[in-house]
């Protein structure tokens, strides 16, 4: 595609339940990152994949997070049993390769948990 | 930890000023900083990257400045113009898969 897609743009959900939420990345584009933005805060980098690995995933908020690429091409975030604070606008991003200086950025997906 | 603080949080001037918005990071030992737009409702753009061995960075009316020994960068904006108005969001890399970003500068440009 054009550039990075995400879905759904929004989603509202009640406490406790589990979603999941979608990143398309550019094509050809090897490396894709997730990011969360809570309500005036800064970016909070949650998880890169190089192709289908996580090498490191020490930036995902608690063991409620997950998170898996298939095919070095769709990425899924999955929390399971939301929280209230799980509240924010989480970003995915895409580079040509891991090391790349541009990242380019979907419109991000705004998760509200009731 | 490092930690990245921009500064000032919100900032309204008329149109055709000249701005500046700061950035101040922690640990010196970056990568590359990074200066990003963010509209409502859509993702970051990209506008200057200064590379850590570069002092500054222009397009346009936007240059973008870095000193690693005081752990600073500005993005100065000139002949600001309505279509400026959004938040601008500092971001340093430290290594391939670090990065850290401010909370912002939510920038409005009156007509």
């Amino acid at each position: 595609g054009a550039g990075v897609s995400q879905s759904p743009s929004n989603k509202v959900t009640e406490k406790g339940k589990d979603v999941e939420l979608r990143c398309d990345p550019i094509s050809g584009h090897t490396a894709l990152y997730w990011y969360r933005q809570s309500l005036g805060q800064g970016l909070e980098f949650l998880i890169y994949f190089q192709g289908n690995s996580a090498p490191d995933k020490s930036g995902l908020p608690s063991d409620r997070f997950s998170a898996e690429r298939t095919g070095g091409s769709v990425s899924t975030l999955t929390i399971q049993r939301t929280q209230q604070e799980d509240s924010a606008v989480y970003l995915c991003a895409s580079s040509l390769e891991i090391g790349a200086d541009t990242q380019y950025f979907g419109p991000g997906t705004r998760l509200t948990v009731l | 930890k490092q930690e990245v603080t921009q500064i000032p949080a919100a900032l309204s001037v008329p149109e055709g000023e000249n701005l500046v918005l700061n950035c101040s990071f922690t640990d010196s030992a970056i990568y590359n900083l990074q200066w990003f737009r963010q509209d409502p409702g859509k993702g970051l753009t990209s506008l200057l990257l200064i590379q850590s061995s570069q002092r500054e960075q222009t397009s346009g009316r936007l240059n973008a400045s870095l000193d690693k020994s005081s752990g600073r960068s500005t993005l100065y904006i000139a002949a600001s113009q309505p279509g400026d108005s959004a938040t601008y969001l500092c971001a340093v890399r430290y290594n391939f898969n670090k990065f850290y970003f401010g909370s912002g500068t939510k920038l409005n440009v009156k007509p």
